[in-house]
This record gives C-alpha cells, structure tokens and sequence, in this order.
C-alpha cells in the first residue's frame, strides 16, 4: 500500500512569508505527528494528531508554527512570517499497530 | 540528559559486524524500535522488537534487548557501503502513541 506522502519535497521562500507543508499519511492510522530536523540534527517533536482528540502542541516553538488534520487524515503545517532559523527538514510520520511511526520523505524548506 | 542514549558514531571495516547501541532510562517501555536514515531521505522503520522479548533476527539484522540493563543493541552482520547512515533508536513507554527518539548513531564504513 501506498506509505505517507509529503508534499512539496523542496520550498524555497523569503523571509517573511507564509508557508504550508502538507502530509498525507497512510491510510487508516489515526495518529499523525510532525517532526523536525535541522542539518546534522535529531528528531524534534512539533504536534500530534490522535484520533478525534484535541492535539497535542507541546513541541511547537512559536505561536507562528500551527497544524491542523481535517477530516482524520491529510493534514497541513503552516508557518507564519517564516525566519530564517525555521530552514530545516519538516518530517510527517503516522501510526500503526504497534505504535510504530511511518515517516515520509519530508520537506525540505529553505528560507532565504 | 536525554531518556535515550547513543553513541554519535560508530566506525567499522566492510564486512565485519556492526553494534550499534542504545540505553533507555525508563522501566515502563512497551516497545523499542530502531530506523535508518539515509542522507537527504526520511526515517526508514528497520524492526522493533516487544518488551518481553529478548531477541529478535530479521536478515543481516539482530536486535537485543536487556531489560534489567535497559540496554538494546542492533547488530548488522557483513556491513555494507549501503548501510551507511543514521540509526535512531526509539522507546514507546505505556502503549503511548509518542515515542521517545535517541539522537542518532552515525554508521561510517571504511573500505
């Protein structure tokens, strides 16, 4: 079956702007997270997503950064008046069984 | 410090066995997982392995587990140029959807 997509793969914007990553994850898992990783770094916990529960927004930096999952599956992670310290990897990952996270590619996004 | 522990890299000969390690501080774990990242890709699930269990083999892959030491380990048997990559050890704590991720174990294999 098809695993979890992100889309774009690569954003390049100016500091200053909006941006919105989204990510569709597979097909029946109700938990969807969002993670970051900066060059050479670890993993960074944004958000979580479960079910129909309310999120859980503890690893967001900033009031810029918000995510939302409409309908329990695709969901989208806007950042506000992007810095140039938000460049890094923004990775999607969602559940399954045995709480194992499926990842996908992630979006790469660069300002400048 | 963090709950998860690891080494930042590991060296090894091609064809030798690799080991990568991991510590975990917390008793309560349900199940503990490890992923390979590749330059430029996401995370790649490589196994993960129940608490209850001590071993599990899939291919070149060996995973380990001592719960008394709260120690795991994933042996790659006759490493390859292709396992290059970051390893990242993870630990799901009371069924918890969060996990809780190591800071990755770089793999450099030398010719």
């Amino acid at each position: 079956g098809a695993g979890v997509s992100q889309s774009p793969s690569n954003k390049v914007t100016e500091k200053g702007k909006d941006v919105e990553l989204r990510c569709d994850p597979i097909s029946g898992h109700t938990a969807l997270y969002w993670y970051r990783q900066s060059l050479g770094q670890g993993l960074e916990f944004l958000i979580y997503f479960q079910g129909n529960s309310a999120p859980d927004k503890s690893g967001l930096p900033s009031d810029r950064f918000s995510a939302e999952r409409t309908g329990g599956s695709v969901s989208t992670l806007t950042i506000q008046r992007t810095q140039q310290e938000d460049s890094a990897v923004y990775l999607c990952a969602s559940s399954g069984l045995a709480y194992e996270q499926y990842f996908g590619p992630g979006t790469r996004l660069t300002v400048t | 410090g963090e709950d998860v522990e690891q080494s930042l890299f590991l060296s090894v000969r091609e064809g030798d066995s690799s080991v990568i390690n991991c510590t975990y501080t917390d008793s309560s774990s349900t199940y503990l997982y490890w992923y390979k990242q590749e330059p430029g890709a996401g995370l790649q699930l490589l196994t993960y392995i129940f608490s209850n269990m001590d071993m599990k083999q899939d291919q070149r892959l060996t995973v380990l587990l001592n719960k008394k030491d709260k120690h795991l380990s994933l042996r790659i048997a006759d490493t390859q140029t292709g396992d290059s990559a970051i390893y990242f050890c993870a630990e799901n704590r009371n069924s918890n959807y969060q996990l809780i991720w190591g800071a990755g174990t770089k793999l450099i294999i030398k010719p």
